[in-house]
């Protein structure tokens, strides 16, 4: 079963845009993580944000934003004012701690294309 | 500080062949996973190791399999090699098991299957 699920597959907008990529999660355990992960065209996954299960306060760093609602089992990923150098595939995903170590699950990711 | 470094980046291999990677992890983390990444499939987990055992296991067959080494470097080893193994293989490590948990990416070992 789909633990992370990612709706938009592909997104465009227009430079200086605001864009919000969903991300939707499923889990009975109370102890998780969710992160957001940036693939930009050169490949490599760049860390952007964590939280964990008891922390829903939203949190902006420059023009990103993030809104945690556990209620509907969202970890939502909006940028602001978009650029060109935001064009990368965006993936969320969620760690379980297990007795053992963790299992992690990510989305199929959200292609974001910002045209210029 | 260097980063995570995974060997080979490209490689081709024929069906029923096996392949071996490699992957480095940053200096002072001990724990590595391992991801396949293929089209509209994302990232799908393929293992943990953490001081040399593996501490979980995504829902991937046999035919895969990996090992940590003392120096935290660890192999991952495909056998009997399929067409749909063709992916993008990813290594992440990270400092423990516990703690804050972001996962550090390498740039992937390319595997085309023929």
């Amino acid at each position: 079963a789909q633990k992370v699920t990612q709706a938009q597959t592909e997104i465009s907008v227009v430079e200086k845009e605001d864009v919000t990529l969903d991300c939707v999660y499923e889990t009975r355990d109370t102890t998780y993580y969710l992160f957001w992960y940036k693939q930009p065209p050169s490949g490599e996954l760049v860390f952007l944000i964590r939280r964990n299960s008891f922390d829903e306060q939203n949190e902006i760093s420059g023009r990103y934003s993030w809104n945690f609602q556990k209620s509907t089992s969202s970890f939502n990923f909006t940028i602001t004012a978009s650029q060109v150098v935001d064009s990368a595939v965006y993936f969320c995903a969620l760690r379980l701690p297990t007795l053992t170590g963790n299992q992690f699950y990510f989305g199929t990711g959200t292609s974001l294309t910002v045209i210029p | 500080k260097a980063g995570v470094t995974q060997t080979p980046r490209y490689l081709i291999k024929t069906r029923g062949q096996q392949v071996t990677l490699s992957c480095s992890p940053i200096s002072g983390h001990r724990s590595v996973s391992w991801y396949q990444q293929t089209p509209g499939q994302g990232l799908q987990f393929l293992f943990e190791y953490f001081s040399e055992t593996q501490r979980n296991k995504g829902n991937f067959p046999g035919r895969f399999s990996g090992r940590q080494f003392s120096n935290s470097r660890s192999e991952m080893n495909v056998s009997t090699l399929e067409l749909g193994d063709s992916a993008l293989y990813l290594c992440a490590s990270s400092l423990d098991l516990r703690g804050t948990g972001e996962l550090f990416f390498g740039e992937g070992s390319r595997l085309t299957v023929l």
